[in-house]
């Protein structure tokens, strides 16, 4: 079936840019996206982006799409403290227009003063 | 307009008790899920409904029951609990059509003694 992977920590100083890798095996997908999830709450939706783009700009973050490679990241340009969080990529693919999501495992990232 | 509601946000189980976790949306949604998560393995999909009157399996349903008899409620049964199912449980819904953009409640933290 298909499957998300992402690395599952980052730490990076305030101020500096973050990039979060995630990659994908279904050929099919039509919408991938970020989740991020603050500790105790649920996750809510970053950015998204569509198979046919290659990259998505959105204020502070950039999403780059590889369709090729199967593989999306998230920049987070001057990463500041509020910003530690796990974030989650998710691909809608192979679910027929259900509204599932499949996860990756999430990556922790954590800002440094 | 409340979103999505997890009722309750906290619950303790003793091994082989029974209980519903309860999830509503007043979105007009089609599509509602519940996922489990468990650290470091992201959100797996337990059970999923693409309508009033229609649920399916998602990658983990075993041990779980759901039903679907209004758009509204999406409520997830757990007949026997066993210590394996000690998880956080999100429900979310999403639009039927387009961008699947899901929106999760806030979860509840389950622990099975």
């Amino acid at each position: 079936g298909e499957d998300v992977e992402q690395s599952l920590f980052l730490s990076v100083r305030e101020g500096d840019s973050s990039v979060i890798n995630c990659t994908y095996t279904d050929s099919s997908s039509t919408y991938l996206y970020w989740y991020k999830q603050e500790p105790g709450a649920g996750l809510q939706l970053l950015t998204y982006i569509f198979s046919n783009m290659d990259m998505k700009q959105d204020q502070r973050l950039t999403v780059l799409l590889n369709k090729k490679d199967k593989h999306l990241s998230l920049r987070i340009a001057d990463t500041q403290t509020g910003d530690s969080a796990i974030y989650f990529c998710a691909d809608s693919s192979g679910s027929g227009n259900t509204g599932k999501l499949i996860f990756g495992q999430g990556t922790t990232l954590q800002v440094k003063p | 307009n409340a979103g999505v509601t997890q009722t309750p946000k906290f619950q303790v189980l003793k091994t082989g008790q029974s209980m519903t976790l309860q999830c509503a949306q007043d979105m007009n949604h089609e599509y509602m899920s519940w996922y489990r998560q468990d650290p470091g393995m992201g959100l797996r999909l337990i059970h999923y409904s693409v309508g009033a009157g229609i649920t399916d399996q998602g990658e983990v349903p075993n041990g779980y029951n759901v039903s679907r008899s209004t758009t509204e409620d999406f409520p997830l049964r757990l007949l026997s609990a066993a210590p394996s199912q000690t998880s956080v449980y999100f429900c979310a819904s999403s639009y039927s059509q387009g961008n699947t953009e899901a929106f999760f409640g806030q979860g509840t933290r389950l622990t099975v003694v």
